[in-house]
């Protein structure tokens, strides 16, 4: 049984930088074809998937649209966890943050982290 | 990458069949059977109910049913029952690589 187990701080000030750990038991990171994703919940934009890390003989990320140019998703095999990174948080980034694991880079979201309310302040 | 659309709120009672729709494009939705469905609780993290358009994971009720046509996929509950009271999204893999959601659905059980 695969479990996740979120860490990091609920509180960020703006314009700082968003910083949260995925701690995965149950299966490691590097499993083919497993992939690891962040994903936020705000009443204002819902359910909005961030991005993933996967290792198909190499690492590889995707990155939504929305947040490119802001965000990094790593890996940790010495941990077996995985983190996200949001640089230069506003108000909009304010969020429930989950971490999931899903069967496939394509695939559905079969295990979630507790989740995570972050807020960013001014 | 534009949200997929559901409704709202559909609402039933105990032991009917309710349906809920969830509408994207050629690159999500009708390009791809990669579509899950998730059902969440208020103060709970989504659970995933239906995946790949029509499979169940374990443990999920047989009552839970999935189905596409075109742009359009639908999550099917029959016999409802007060605990299927929920929010429901949809979700979809897309020509870009990526993931996107549907806005959610408030499912009430009257």
């Amino acid at each position: 049984q695969v479990r996740l187990q979120q860490s990091g701080p609920g509180l960020v000030k703006s314009s700082q930088t968003l910083s949260l750990t995925c701690a995965v038991s149950g299966e490691s990171v590097s499993t083919n074809p497993s992939a690891w994703n962040w994903i936020r919940q705000s009443p204002s934009r819902g359910l909005e998937w961030l991005g993933r890390t996967y290792y198909r003989s190499k690492w590889y990320n995707d990155y939504a649209i929305s947040v490119k140019s802001r965000i990094t998703i790593n890996p940790d095999t010495s941990k077996n966890q995985f983190s996200l990174i949001l640089n230069s948080v506003t108000a909009a980034d304010t969020a429930v943050y989950y971490c999931t694991k899903s069967g496939g880079a394509y695939s559905h979201f079969d295990y979630w982290g507790q989740g995570t309310l972050v807020t960013v302040s001014s | 990458q534009s949200a997929l659309t559901q409704p709202a709120s559909v609402s039933g009672s105990p032991g009917q069949s309710i349906a809920i729709s969830c509408t994207g494009t050629s690159s999500d939705v009708g390009g791809y059977n990669y579509v899950s469905w998730y059902q969440q609780h208020p103060g709970t993290a989504p659970k995933l109910v239906i995946y790949d358009v029509t499979d169940r994971p374990s443990g999920v009720s047989s009552r839970f049913s999935g189905s596409k046509s075109g742009n359009t996929a639908s999550l099917t509950i029959s016999g409802l029952l007060a605990e299927d009271e929920a929010v429901y999204y949809c979700s979809s893999y897309t020509s870009t690589n990526t993931m996107v959601f549907g806005g959610g659905t408030k499912l009430t059980v009257l």
